[in-house]
């Protein structure tokens, strides 16, 4: 089955600067891969996504970028705030169905130093 | 839009006792919903698909008879856990995936559950 890896697990940056998460996969068959932003004591909030069709993506300051020969991808942050802080998590699916499982990489805590 | 709710957003009970949780589409239409359980500073462990009309499929290693899942309609989801015991407490978290749709998982805000 599908394994998702994901790196670092913690992060610190001042507030302003960019924050890079990276993720591999293993199954050469996922063509779909979100990104979620999780706050303490609630759930996942869809922040991006990504298509195996597509080697980029980008939405105002988060980016992110797909390598499906090498089975990674990476998500960008630029400008980063304080609000910024969370838990960020990358997945994997194979999407073909609704019910396609989505698998979730271990997580990286996010801090922004103001 | 794609707003998924849940319902306790926190419980706390007694060992022995059975907990329902419910998960709900609030503007669209789910064929297909997923229940989560993350532990602290952890990942979310997939636990189940639930499909509406038929029965869930249950990843390995998670008791079916103990994890009840109910999809009796395209908005509603259900999970009780039966006889919970102090190492059920977690995180419970769903999400759906719209009918129209075949990737986007929208999560729900989570339930809290606490067995003393």
């Amino acid at each position: 089955g599908e394994n998702v890896e994901q790196h670092p697990s913690t992060l610190s940056v001042q507030e302003g600067d960019s924050a890079v998460i990276k993720c591999t996969y293993s199954d050469s068959a996922s063509n779909y891969f979100p990104w979620y932003k999780q706050e303490l004591g609630k759930g996942p909030q869809l922040i991006i996504d990504i298509r195996s069709n597509v080697g980029e993506k980008k939405d105002q300051r988060i980016a992110v970028t797909l390598n499906k020969t090498a089975k990674h991808f990476s998500l960008h942050i630029t400008e980063t705030q304080p609000e910024d802080s969370a838990v960020y998590f990358c997945a994997a699916s194979g999407a073909r169905t609704s019910y396609d499982k989505v698998i979730f990489g271990p997580g990286t805590s996010l801090s922004v130093i103001p | 839009g794609a707003v998924v709710s849940q319902h306790p957003s926190r419980v706390i009970c007694k060992s022995g006792t059975s907990v329902k949780i419910e998960c709900r589409s609030l503007d669209f239409q789910a064929t297909t919903m997923f229940w989560y359980r993350q532990f602290p500073k952890q990942s979310l462990m997939l636990m189940a698909t639930s499909n509406e009309g038929s029965k869930a499929t249950y990843e390995q290693g998670v008791e079916k008879d103990k994890f009840l899942i109910n999809h009796a309609s395209l908005t509603l989801s259900t999970l009780t856990v039966t006889s919970a015991h102090p190492e059920d407490s977690s995180f419970y978290i769903c999400s759906a995936t719209p009918s129209s749709g075949v990737e986007t998982q929208y999560f729900g805000p989570g339930t809290r559950l606490l067995v003393l």
